[in-house]
C-alpha cells in the first residue's frame, strides 16, 4: 500500500545549524510531494511541494527534492532559526483522494 | 478572509453521549477532510467530501458520520462517543482535488471520558 516513512524525532539542533529531515515514501502510481509544518498550538500549514519528479520545493529557506530513483523527498534547511522549532510533516497524495501523512517530526532549535 | 474555523476548540465528554464539530471555510473550496492526530501515527483521514452534498469514507471511517448541507461547512458527528476517540481533530479544505494544497483548521482537542 501507500505510505510515508519519517525519521523520527525530536531532533534537537542549535540555532544556524543544518537540518535534515528524511522522508521516504511507498506508492503504486504518480504521486505530488508535500512537506507540512505545524507550528504549537495550530493547525498545518503547507511549507512546500513537488509535483513530479526531480522538481525541487522551495520556501522560507526550506528545500526539498522529488527523488523517484530512491522514493524520497527529504527536507533540508541550511540554517535553522529558533523559529523553526515545530513539527513537519511529509505527504504525499495521488489517485483522487487520497493523502498519506508521516507521522511527523519535532524539530526543536535552541539558542 | 477567515480561511478554516472550526467549532469548538476543545470539548469533554463522556462515553456515549452525542456530538458534532463544525468546519466552516470561506475560500470557496470544493473539498473538504476530516482528519484525527494521534501521537506518533500522524494525521488519519476520517471522512472527506468532494462537493456540496456528497460525502465518503476516509482511512478511519468507523463511530463517526459526516455531513455537507452547505458548500461551506463540513460537520463531523460522534453519534456514541468512545474512548478511543479521545484526539485532536483537524478539518481542511482544498480548491479541486487533493493533489492541491489542503488548508487546515486550527484544531479541535476532544476527550472522551
Amino acid at each position: 500500500g501507500d505510505s510515508v516513512t519519517q525519521m523520527e524525532g525530536p531532533v534537537t539542533l542549535s540555532e544556524e545549524a543544518f537540518l535534515t529531515i528524511n522522508c521516504t515514501y511507498t506508492a503504486t502510481g504518480y504521486p505530488s510531494l508535500f512537506w507540512y509544518v505545524q507550528y504549537p498550538g495550530e493547525g498545518l500549514q503547507l511549507l512546500l511541494k513537488a509535483t513530479k519528479a526531480d522538481d525541487k520545493g522551495s520556501n522560507k529557506g526550506f528545500e526539498a527534492t522529488y527523488r523517484k530513483e530512491t522514493t524520497s523527498f527529504h527536507l533540508e534547511k541550511g540554517s535553522v532559526q529558533v523559529s523553526d522549532s515545530a513539527v513537519y510533516f511529509c505527504a504525499l497524495s495521488y489517485n483522487f483522494n487520497k493523502f498519506y501523512f508521516g507521522s511527523g517530526t519535532k524539530l526543536n532549535v535552541k539558542p | 478572509n477567515a480561511g478554516v474555523t472550526q467549532t469548538p476548540k476543545f470539548r469533554v465528554l463522556k462515553t456515549g453521549q452525542s456530538m458534532t464539530l463544525l468546519c466552516a471555510q470561506d475560500m470557496n473550496h470544493e473539498y473538504m477532510y476530516w482528519y484525527r492526530q494521534d501521537p506518533g501515527m500522524g494525521l488519519r483521514l476520517i471522512h472527506y467530501s468532494v462537493g456540496e452534498g456528497t460525502t465518503a469514507k476516509g482511512e478511519v471511517p468507523d463511530g463517526y458520520n459526516v455531513s455537507r448541507l452547505k458548500k461551506q461547512n463540513f460537520l463531523l458527528g460522534l453519534e456514541s462517543a468512545a474512548p478511543s476517540q479521545t484526539s485532536v481533530y483537524f478539518c481542511a479544505s482544498s480548491y479541486s482535488t487533493s493533489q492541491e494544497t489542503q488548508y487546515f483548521g486550527p484544531g479541535t482537542r476532544l476527550l472522551v471520558l
